[in-house]
């Protein structure tokens, strides 16, 4: 199966930053990667899907870029609504895996 | 709207069973792959199962493989996850979601791309104790 992995764990930013989140997979998969925003007692939200194209209605402070192993998702201009748990996720296998998710804390 | 609405969660002992359901609306139900993705307690998300459009193929995550079952009815736009065997571990949200995808045709090869799961329901809980 293909691992994936996010860095950080957690961060803790201010209103207005720039936060950029990694994630890695265990092997090559193209751009079939997937970030999710995911907040509390709520439905997760799919925010970008094959690497890069933004999720209609979804806001443009959000961005994702990579191919192969090694994915970004970048929030720019943080709101503190942003505040959630994101995760990636690949679907270049059928046998679907999340990465174990990035807190984002607003200070 | 486009919505999916999930039921059937509850406390079980552990080897118990139980059936998930998630109905679905607004949407040609019968043409899209659906999963199902759970949450335990203070983790992340993790992938449980998916079914292609017609129910024919479907796959789990190694954890689960012999003890869940997942279906659908396309007569009624309904998802299920037949829960068997439960163990404390079993403990979570569970979420239907509908996957985005599309299908491939190259000469010799057939294929899908899929693109993340697009509709998401909000999850009932399962809860596995003595």
């Amino acid at each position: 199966d293909i691992q994936m992995t996010q860095s950080p764990s957690s961060l803790s930013a201010s209103v207005g930053d720039r936060v950029t989140i990694t994630c890695r997979a265990s092997q090559r998969i193209s751009t079939y990667l997937n970030w999710y925003q995911h907040k509390p007692g709520k439905a997760p939200k799919l925010l970008i899907f094959d690497a890069s194209t933004l999720q209609g209605g979804v806001s443009s402070r959000f961005s994702g870029s990579g191919s192969g192993t090694d994915f970004t998702l970048t929030i720019s201009n943080l709101h503190p609504e942003d505040c959630a748990t994101y995760y990636c996720q690949q679907s270049y296998s059928i046998l679907f895996t999340f990465g174990p998710g990035t807190k984002v804390n607003i200070k | 709207e486009v919505q999916l609405v999930e039921s059937g969660g509850g406390l079980v002992q552990p080897g118990g069973s139980l059936r998930l359901s998630c109905a679905a609306s607004e949407f040609i139900f019968s043409t899209f792959w659906m999963s199902w993705v759970r949450q335990a307690p203070g983790k992340g998300l993790e992938w449980v199962a998916n079914i292609n459009h017609d129910g024919g193929e479907s796959y789990y995550v190694e954890s689960v493989k012999g003890r869940f079952t997942i279906s659908r009815d396309n007569t009624m736009n309904s998802l299920y996850l037949q829960l068997s065997n439960l163990r404390a571990e079993d403990t979570a949200v569970y979420y239907c979601a509908r996957i985005s995808s599309d299908y491939s045709s190259i000469p010799g090869l057939n294929y899908y791309n899929y693109y993340g799961m697009d509709v998401w329901g909000q999850g009932t809980t399962v809860t596995v104790s003595s």
